[in-house]
């Protein structure tokens, strides 16, 4: 079982739409959570972390289960600039971050 | 504020060659960590160096090493270079551990291509 599991993508949606992204990470020690997203041929760039209480920024949502060692990511009213892999990210010991494979997002017009 | 920065962003070599590459922090971390991204593949975790010392590394050949400076700049160095080694080497720097949820932030990579 890999360390960081995403949804397969790619996902194909309509601008406008709502989008969901889960992730399951296997390390039950693991303390800190992030989404970042990547543009083809780029660096990751932090999206946002994640709090067990859930967050919000702005259309971006993000959840935190720690007794089912899940994590999601919601988009609303998607922009065609959303378009990007999306990667989960969880600490694991030893002061790695452990990065899951990505889920495509391509918002269309 | 500059972000983090690597040198350099293209870099050639030939097989069994030595390849360095090297990466400036944000000012003010202390933490550098270094992946690999293979074409069409996942971030790898490679090494991770904290405060000048190696912290954990991952699962990579001795073959991949480096260290970290006094002043928390870095240096990644691939020996014995193999055609497999071609990928987007990317450093990252956060203000301490992850453990104490700190974030990271990539600088945009050396693009290494073995030949």
């Amino acid at each position: 079982r890999k360390e960081v599991e995403q949804d397969p993508g790619p996902f194909n949606v309509p601008e406008g739409a709502t989008v969901a992204f889960n992730c399951t990470y296997s390390n039950s020690a693991s303390q800190s959570f992030f989404w970042y997203r990547q543009d083809c041929r780029k660096e990751p760039k932090l999206l946002m972390s994640v709090y067990s209480s859930g967050n919000e920024d702005g259309r971006f949502t993000a959840q935190l289960n720690r007794a089912s060692q899940y994590i999601s990511l919601l988009i609303r009213d998607s922009k065609l600039s959303d378009s990007a892999t999306y990667l989960c990210v969880v600490t694991a010991g030893g002061g790695k971050l452990i990065f899951g494979q990505g889920t495509e997002l391509s918002v269309k017009p | 504020e500059a972000g983090v920065t690597q040198s350099p962003t293209h870099l050639i070599k030939t097989r069994g060659q030595q390849a360095t590459l090297r990466c400036s922090p944000i000012s003010g971390h202390t933490s550098v960590y270094w992946y690999q991204q293979a074409l069409g593949l996942g971030l790898q975790f490679l090494l991770w160096y904290d405060e000048g010392e190696e912290r954990n590394r991952g699962n990579f050949p001795p073959r991949f090493s480096g260290r970290q400076f006094p002043n928390y700049s870095s240096e990644l160095n691939v020996n014995a270079l193999e055609l497999e080694d071609s990928a987007l080497y990317l450093c990252a720097s956060s203000l301490g551990a992850p453990l104490k949820n700190t974030e990271a932030f990539f600088g945009q990579g050396t693009r290494l291509t073995v030949v």
